[in-house]
């Protein structure tokens, strides 16, 4: 069975820096794009960043190009997300997804979410 | 980066059919053949409905299924059930990053 579980949310002030991290089970993660996939409270869903099977492609959403970090560890099936310079409008559930189609954000397998919240 | 344009709401009576669309561009959904669907029930995760914009993973009802044309791409609910409402987003591959829809809400009535 699929499993994607994030941990790393919580509380932080703005400009303040945080880590989420999902760990990854049932099935070849070696063969997948991974995505991260945020969600406001009462908002739509926004496409935030993804990487590529071996991690030397990685893209992000104009909204926080130059403050998070996508990277993974394939080694221990691990995908995080280093979010630095935290604003309030980064508040949100933050979901991590895996790829049916390389890239394509044909999403098949999501994590339950890990939410953060950035406020004073 | 613009979201993909969805109606706010859509609805139907139970074994009706109803049809969201989902516009983009020439850049977006125009330009690839990689549009998503989406089904969101309250305070769970998204569920992927169709990808390549006409292929349904396994498991998904043949109830929905997904086409487009131009920058348009739609996705149809046949022999609406009470379990399809729902909130919907399409997404689309965008070269070097995805977009998705502002998503809509379907009723079933």
């Amino acid at each position: 069975e699929v499993q994607l579980v994030e941990s790393g949310g919580g509380l932080v002030q703005p400009g303040g820096s945080l880590r989420l991290s999902c760990a990854a089970s049932g099935f070849t993660f070696t063969s997948h794009w991974m995505h991260w996939v945020r969600q406001a409270a009462g908002k739509g869903l926004e496409w935030v960043s993804r990487i590529d099977e071996d991690g030397s492609t990685t893209n992000y959403a104009d909204s926080v190009k130059g403050r998070f970090t996508i990277s993974r560890d394939n080694a221990k099936n691990t995908v995080d997300l280093q979010m630095n310079s935290l604003r309030a409008e980064d508040t949100a559930v933050y979901y991590c997804a895996r790829d049916l189609v390389a890239g394509s954000g044909s999403c098949q397998s999501w994590g339950q979410g890990t939410l953060v919240t950035v406020s004073s | 980066q613009s979201a993909l344009t969805q109606p706010p709401s859509a609805s139907g009576s139970p074994g009706q059919s109803v049809t969201i669309s989902c516009t983009g561009t020439s850049s977006d959904v125009g330009g690839y053949n990689y549009v998503s669907w989406f089904q969101q029930h309250p305070g769970k995760a998204p569920k992927l409905m169709i990808y390549a914009v006409t292929k349904r993973p396994s498991g998904v009802p043949d109830r929905f299924s997904g086409s487009k044309s131009g920058n348009t791409a739609s996705l149809t609910v046949s022999g609406l059930q009470a379990e399809d409402e729902a909130d919907y987003y399409c997404s689309s591959y965008a070269g070097n990053r995805v977009v998705f829809g502002g998503g809509t809400k379907l009723t079933v009535l």
